[in-house]
């Protein structure tokens, strides 16, 4: 069965630093990989997503993410965050569906 | 606009007292799928549907119910609701073969007292 796994619940980064969301996931075959955010009270945006091909995606808002096979993993990064990245952030796998991770949630320190 | 639409988008209601969710589509997607999202748990899909008259349990169909009368709607019923249904609902809908094709409605927030 596959499942993902978000092993960070919060993490709060200042301003201008950097962020890193951590996401690993199982699945037997070659997955379809996403991370999804989530503002407060607002719905799921797709962040960025990864099929095939070059292993560093990129995505709106300045994100990328860069997936590892033999870490069967996908983290999230941006390189300086803004208060406005503030959010939950999902990690998610499709492989006969989509599952989604438990989330990380992000503050944004002044 | 291309859209998943959920109503309503806030609700509170009492133990037992059946409700209905309504999720419509406009874009002639034929998969649509209902999540309820739990702080620490993520997204957990309850039903999904491949296409009408076709629905199917996803990971936590317990107390809930679906129908899929007309292609663009896809309503949620609980027919007797409990506390532990108090969640985060969303609606999605995509394109036949492209369940990463996702399109998310806004969200129902659901209290149940």
């Amino acid at each position: 069965a596959q499942s993902v796994t978000q092993p960070d619940i919060h993490i709060t980064v200042s301003e201008g630093a950097s962020l890193e969301l951590r996401c690993n996931y199982s699945y037997g075959a070659t997955p379809y990989l996403f991370w999804y955010v989530q503002s407060p009270g607002q719905g799921l945006q797709l962040l960025l997503k990864y099929f095939s091909g070059d292993t560093l995606v990129q995505g709106i808002k300045g994100f990328e993410a860069e997936f590892k096979r033999s870490q069967s993993s996908f983290n999230l990064r941006k390189p300086s965050v803004h208060w406005s990245d503030a959010a939950e952030y999902f990690c998610a796998v499709v492989g006969n569906k989509l599952t989604f991770g438990g989330g990380t949630r992000v503050l944004v320190k002044p | 606009e291309a859209q998943v639409t959920q109503n309503p988008r806030y609700l509170i209601t009492v133990t037992g007292k059946k409700l209905t969710v309504t999720c419509s589509q406009n874009m002639n997607h034929e998969y649509m799928s209902w999540y309820r999202q739990d702080p620490g748990l993520g997204l957990r899909q309850i039903y999904y549907s491949m296409n009408v008259e076709v629905t199917d349990k996803g990971d936590v169909p317990e107390g809930y119910k679906v129908s899929r009368k007309e292609k663009r709607n896809f309503p949620l019923i609980l027919e007797s609701p409990s506390p532990n249904q108090t969640s985060l609902y969303f609606c999605a809908s995509s394109p036949p073969g492209t369940v990463h094709r996702y399109t998310f409605g806004s969200g129902t927030r659901l209290t149940v007292v």
